[in-house]
């Protein structure tokens, strides 16, 4: 049981570069998110998804799409990376109900020059 | 909007002494209020959670917080901090069905002197 696995865990990227940061869960959560980390800020919630094929926006979301096609995948793709974009990304997920907290992976750090 | 404080960024200790984070949150309806502690480099881990009942919750490594709807706060307590307690500690408001989606505070970092 891996719980929630995120890769890469470093990527430099140029300006204008697209890549996508994958999320992966085996504990058939209903709910996950993405959520980026930078200092001073806390962290921002970017999308989330409560079930397969059903996505919205959270806090910060220009510059960011997600789909989920199944339970257990959530990535995130940078369609034209900027250096505001430089952060560290967590995915989370969350069991369905009250009273579930949310889990969260390692976290990919993500440096645009 | 809602929005979470955490009034102190850095707060520094001596091992053994006892230790309060403060919280507040602005929020209409009743909130689910959670703390998460995150050591360098690493992931965030669920210290304690508050959703309803008693406002006095017991947590992981020893930690308590209190809910006082009044002072729409939660404060995040321990009576004797170790060493090993030196870290960042978030506290955060959850929302949507469950408390899906979450808004944190922007943390306080720890130092435990020796």
């Amino acid at each position: 049981n891996a719980g929630v696995t995120q890769t890469p865990k470093f990527q430099v990227l140029k300006t204008g570069q697209s890549m996508t940061l994958q999320c992966a869960q085996d504990m058939n959560h209903e709910y996950m998110s993405w959520y980026r980390q930078d200092p001073g800020m806390g962290l921002r919630l970017i999308h989330y998804s409560v079930g397969a094929g059903i996505t919205d926006q959270g806090e910060v979301p220009n510059g960011y799409n997600v789909s989920r096609s199944t339970t257990e995948d959530f990535p995130l793709r940078l369609l034209s990376a900027a250096p505001s974009q430089t952060s560290v990304y967590f995915c989370a997920t969350r069991g369905q109900g009250k009273g579930y907290e949310q889990y969260f992976g390692p976290g990919t750090r993500l440096t645009v020059t | 909007a809602q929005s979470v404080t955490q009034p102190d960024i850095h707060i520094t200790v001596s091992e053994g002494a006892s230790l309060e984070l403060r919280c507040n949150y602005s929020y209409g309806a009743t909130p689910y209020l959670f703390w998460y502690v995150q050591s360098p480099g690493q992931g965030l881990q669920l210290l304690l959670k508050y959703f309803s009942g008693d406002t006095l919750v017991q947590g992981i490594k020893g930690f308590e917080a209190e809910f006082k709807r009044s002072q729409s706060s939660f404060n995040l307590r321990k009576p004797s901090v170790h060493w090993s307690d030196a870290a960042e500690y978030f506290c955060a408001v959850g929302l949507g069905g469950g408390g899906n989606k979450l808004t944190f505070g922007t943390g306080t970092q720890l130092k435990v002197e020796l």
